[in-house]
């Protein structure tokens, strides 16, 4: 069973706007967020992360934003760039010193110049 | 510095043969991980080892993969025999400790025949 779930398979975004990505987990004992993106034929590489005492963490145009009480998590990108262009992975593990990782399926951003 | 390195960048074969992927974890990584990725179910950890001793293996699909170890700075991961179901991307990826960012390398699209 899926514990972390990413519903939106693709999305389009126009150059410049904003890029919203989100993530859904089921398990309460999550604790710690990350979003890898990869780019085709290559592996995932590490973008951002958050902890659960915060409900925020930005990195230059990368943004994560985190409700636990909704056990949701989204990705914001402002602005978007054609680079930007890749597949975004949600993962989340019970605690930031956890090995586990549980990945979402993926979505896949498209940024049209 | 060279990333993780994983061979063959591609494996076709048939089924009831043995495969076996390959990887090089960046060096003094002690956590080395194997995940395999199918568009249903996005990157499932399939085992993952700390000073090369396997610690968890809870996610090998059954006793057709096995995976090894046997220094620093190489594991394998093995299918014998090999089915058409295990046809995915697999990936290795190592990290510089519990919790940690993994760094992935680029993996191995298997297709079984």
């Amino acid at each position: 069973d899926q514990q972390v779930k990413q519903n939106s398979p693709s999305l389009s975004v126009q150059e410049g706007r904003i890029s919203i990505l989100n993530c859904d987990y089921t398990n309460s004992m999550f604790d710690y967020f990350l979003w890898y993106k990869k780019y085709p034929a290559e592996g995932p590489t590490f973008l951002i992360s958050i902890s659960s005492i915060k409900d925020k963490n930005e990195d230059g145009r990368f943004t994560v934003f985190l409700n636990k009480s909704a056990k949701h998590l989204s990705l914001h990108i402002v602005p978007s760039q054609p680079g930007d262009s890749a597949v975004y992975f949600c993962a989340a593990s019970e605690h930031p010193g956890a090995n586990n990782l549980f990945f979402g399926t993926g979505t896949r951003l498209t940024v049209i110049p | 510095d060279a990333g993780v390195i994983q061979s063959p960048r591609h494996e076709v074969t048939e089924m009831g043969q043995e495969v076996t992927l390959r990887c090089k974890p960046i060096s003094g990584h002690d956590y080395l991980f194997w995940y395999r990725q199918t568009m249903m179910r996005g990157l499932e950890l399939l085992i993952y080892f700390n000073n090369n001793v396997p610690i968890d293996d809870s996610g090998m699909p059954e006793d057709r993969f096995s995976a090894k170890m046997p220094n620093a700075s190489f594991s394998t991961l093995k299918i014998q025999p090999s089915e058409p179901r295990d046809s995915a991307v697999y990936f290795c990826a190592s990290s510089p400790g519990g919790g940690r960012a993994q760094h992935f390398g680029d993996g191995t699209r298997l297709s079984i025949l």
